[in-house]
């Protein structure tokens, strides 16, 4: 199947810091990719919708200048959480849609844990 | 908008033993995809299933079938011959349409008992 892969799977930053992570699509173009956060032992939450060359799309509750969203190729998107604190620390992951597979089908990149100190 | 239900947090069954994982979704769309991710403790999420709502024949991947029952928006997953591998967080997951997005369920944590 199609590979996304994320990086870095683990980051530790101090607060009031910045982190990013980036999701890329190794083996396919991606106009469309998502972000979701976990919290342990918990469901996926959809933050935003991440569309190649334009805004990304946010969910409901989702802070925009927290959680800053790039789409600037088709294979790469960057998710940077601005000043972070203690309670952004999460589990982060991505994942893209292949335009020519089946309806519907998504892949996942590996996931990235944020701990914020 | 659309929900996702799953009753059931955690589930064991002995290996080799068959299971049964139950989901319930809400949606006043016709057309649609279903789909059942497993989630093991690398956190990686693979999928294990998908359905189409417009296909009656309930989808089959090897050990792995499901239960679609599209009046009762009812879409459960059997694990046949259950593996110690397939220990792991189970999230049922409809894909919605215009934004198709996904949006999963609570999850099931699948225990499975040597």
């Amino acid at each position: 199947g199609a590979v996304v892969s994320q990086h870095p799977s683990w980051v530790i930053c101090k607060s009031g810091t910045s982190v990013k992570i980036e999701c890329r699509s190794l083996d396919f173009q991606a106009t469309t990719m998502f972000w979701y956060r976990q919290f342990p032992k918990q469901s996926l939450m959809l933050m935003a919708t991440s569309n190649e060359g334009s805004k990304a799309t946010y969910e409901q509750g989702v802070e925009k200048d927290k959680f800053l969203i790039n789409h600037a190729s088709l294979t790469l998107s960057t998710l940077t959480v601005t000043s972070a604190h203690p309670e952004d620390s999460s589990f982060y992951i991505c994942s893209a849609r292949v335009p020519s597979g089946r309806g519907g089908e998504l892949f996942f990149g590996e996931g990235s844990r944020l701990t914020v100190l | 908008a659309q929900t996702v239900t799953q009753s059931q947090p955690e589930m064991s069954v002995q290996e080799a033993e068959t299971v049964t994982l139950s989901c319930t979704y809400d949606t006043s769309e016709s057309d649609y995809y279903l789909f059942w991710y497993k989630q093991p403790p690398s956190r990686q999420m693979i999928l294990v299933i998908r359905q189409e709502a417009y296909k009656q024949q309930n989808a089959t991947e090897n050990r792995f079938s499901v239960n679609f029952q599209k009046a009762a928006k009812s879409f459960s997953l059997k694990i046949s011959d259950s593996q110690l591998g397939d220990a792991a967080m189970y999230f049922c997951a409809y894909l919605t349409q215009g934004a198709q997005k996904l949006v999963f369920g609570q999850g099931t944590r699948l225990t499975i008992n040597p």
